[in-house]
C-alpha cells in the first residue's frame, strides 16, 4: 500500500471548515484512499473513502486531486466535538491482506 | 445494537502474568484484527484472521497469540514473553477480509502491566 504524508496539528475555529490535507505520491491505480478518526481514548472511526471522483457523505467531503496524488477532508462546519487524529489512508481494493496502515495522522483542534 | 465490543476497558496486571483481552462483535463480520496503539503513535496490526478457524500474524505478533473459534470473538492473549505490554489495544472487524470495505473498531482496553 501507499505512503501517505499528513500535517502533524492543524487549528480551526468553531463553525469553520477544516479542510485537512494528505499527500500520497506513490498511490496506485487500483488504491482508494480512506479516512478514520480517532478521538482521544476511542476507537478509530470510519469517516469516508474514494477512488477519483469527489466524493460526500453526512459527515465529510472528500476532494481527490486529479492526478490522484494527494486529497483534501473537509468537514464544512467544524464543531468541538471533531477535535481528534485524523488518519488518511490508502489501501488496495481485493488485494491478498486487508490491513490499514495508520500512521501519526493530523491532530484536528477545533477552538471555541 | 450492532457492534464490536472490548472488554474490560481498563485492566492492570503485575509482570509475569498472562492476560486475555476480549473482543466480541455481533455485524456477522468475516474478517477481525487486533492492533496496538502506543502514545503518539499510529496502529500496528498484531494479529488478523479472515475466517473462522483461520488467524494470521501481523507486523509485531511477538509474545501474543489468539484464537478464532467463533465468527463473532476473537480473544487476544498479552503472554510474558511481551517485553513491552503496556498500551492502547484495539479490535476491529470487517465484513471480508479484502476489498472495498471499512473496518469497525471497538473502545479499546488500555492495559497496564506494572
Amino acid at each position: 500500500d501507499a505512503k501517505t504524508t499528513q500535517p502533524p496539528s492543524m487549528d480551526c475555529a468553531e463553525g469553520r471548515a477544516a479542510n485537512l490535507p494528505c499527500n500520497h505520491s506513490t498511490i496506485s491505480g487500483n488504491e482508494y484512499v480512506y479516512w478514520y478518526r480517532q478521538i482521544h481514548s476511542q476507537g478509530p472511526q470510519y469517516i469516508i473513502h474514494g477512488l477519483k471522483n469527489n466524493e460526500t457523505n453526512e459527515m465529510a467531503s472528500l476532494i481527490i486531486t486529479e492526478d490522484r496524488k494527494s486529497s483534501t477532508l473537509i468537514l464544512p462546519h467544524a464543531t468541538l466535538r471533531d477535535t481528534a487524529v485524523y488518519y488518511c489512508i490508502v489501501r488496495v481494493w481485493g488485494g491478498s491482506n486487508y490491513k490499514l496502515t495508520f500512521g501519526k495522522g493530523t491532530l484536528l483542534t477545533v477552538n471555541p | 445494537d450492532g457492534g464490536i465490543t472490548q472488554s474490560p476497558k481498563y485492566l492492570f496486571r503485575k509482570e509475569g502474568q498472562n492476560v486475555t483481552l476480549s473482543c466480541e462483535q455481533n455485524l456477522n463480520h468475516d474478517a477481525m484484527y487486533w492492533y496496538r496503539q502506543d502514545p503518539g503513535q499510529g496502529l500496528r496490526l498484531i494479529y488478523y484472521s479472515q475466517i473462522v478457524n483461520d488467524f494470521q500474524k501481523g507486523d509485531i505478533a511477538e509474545g501474543y497469540s489468539v484464537s478464532r473459534e467463533k465468527k463473532e470473538s476473537f480473544p487476544l492473549t498479552v503472554t510474558s514473553a511481551q517485553k513491552n505490554p503496556t498500551a492502547f489495544y484495539l479490535c476491529a472487524s470487517s465484513i471480508h477480509w479484502a476489498g472495498n470495505t471499512e473496518a469497525f473498531f471497538g473502545q479499546g482496553t488500555r492495559l497496564t502491566v506494572v
